[in-house]
């Protein structure tokens, strides 16, 4: 199976800052990398796909990058509406597994 | 606008069963495979299988961890993707989510229900 990490498990931002989480595979997953944020008592939601394509509706403040094991997500200026739990998942091989999550908290 | 509503979760007890169901609306849903994702209680998100469209056989995966005891199965003349859960565990205690698996777009998931909780307790 692959695993996959995310670092920081957690992160205090303050609105305006340009903030990165990185998710590791434990294997080459090529560009299959998929980012999604949950808010409390919600489902998730699909912000990046393919490593780099923002989904339809989400704002161009979020982007992603990365290649092989290594990914990251930028959010170039945090708004309110961001801090949230954030998960990377490969969907790379079965089965798919989902990164532990980064909550991101307001400082 | 596309739409996945969850039902049928409940409080269970440990070794019995429950079936879950999706139903989907404002796609083609016999055109796309449908995932379960869960998630216990204050943890994070675990893929818990998926299953393949008709064109693509519509044959299914499993998580190990409920491999044998979970199967997913689809009726596309409703419209609808089932769980059925059987031999629960506590372990099992998750709200659980339907989602749509786009295999054009990097099998993202990026339709998601609302989730329905079953627990597991005596």
């Amino acid at each position: 199976d692959i695993q996959m990490t995310q670092s920081p498990s957690s992160l205090s931002a303050s609105v305006g800052d340009r903030v990165t989480i990185t998710c590791r595979a434990s294997q080459d997953i090529t560009t299959y990398l998929n980012w999604y944020h949950q808010k409390p008592g919600k489902a998730p939601k699909l912000l990046i796909y393919g490593t780099s394509s923002l989904q339809t509706g989400v704002p161009s403040r979020f982007s992603g990058s990365g290649s092989g094991t290594h990914f990251t997500l930028t959010i170039s200026s945090l708004q309110p509406e961001d801090f949230a739990i954030y998960y990377c998942l490969q969907s790379y091989s079965i089965p798919i597994t989902f990164g532990q999550g980064t909550r991101l908290d307001i400082k | 606008e596309v739409q996945l509503v969850e039902s049928g979760g409940d409080l269970v007890q440990p070794g019995r069963s429950l079936r879950l169901s999706c139903t989907v609306s404002g796609l083609n849903f016999g055109d796309n495979a449908m995932s379960w994702v869960r998630q216990a209680p204050g943890k994070g998100l675990e893929w818990v299988g998926f299953i393949r469209s008709r064109s693509y056989g519509g044959t299914v995966e499993y998580a190990a961890s409920v491999k044998d005891r979970f199967t997913i199965s689809r009726d596309d003349s409703k419209n609808i993707v089932y769980l059925q859960m059987n031999s629960l565990k506590s372990e099992d205690t998750a709200v659980y989510y339907c989602t749509r698996r786009d295999a054009n777009n990097y099998d993202r998931f990026d339709y998601w229900g609302q989730g329905t909780l079953v627990t597991v307790s005596s």
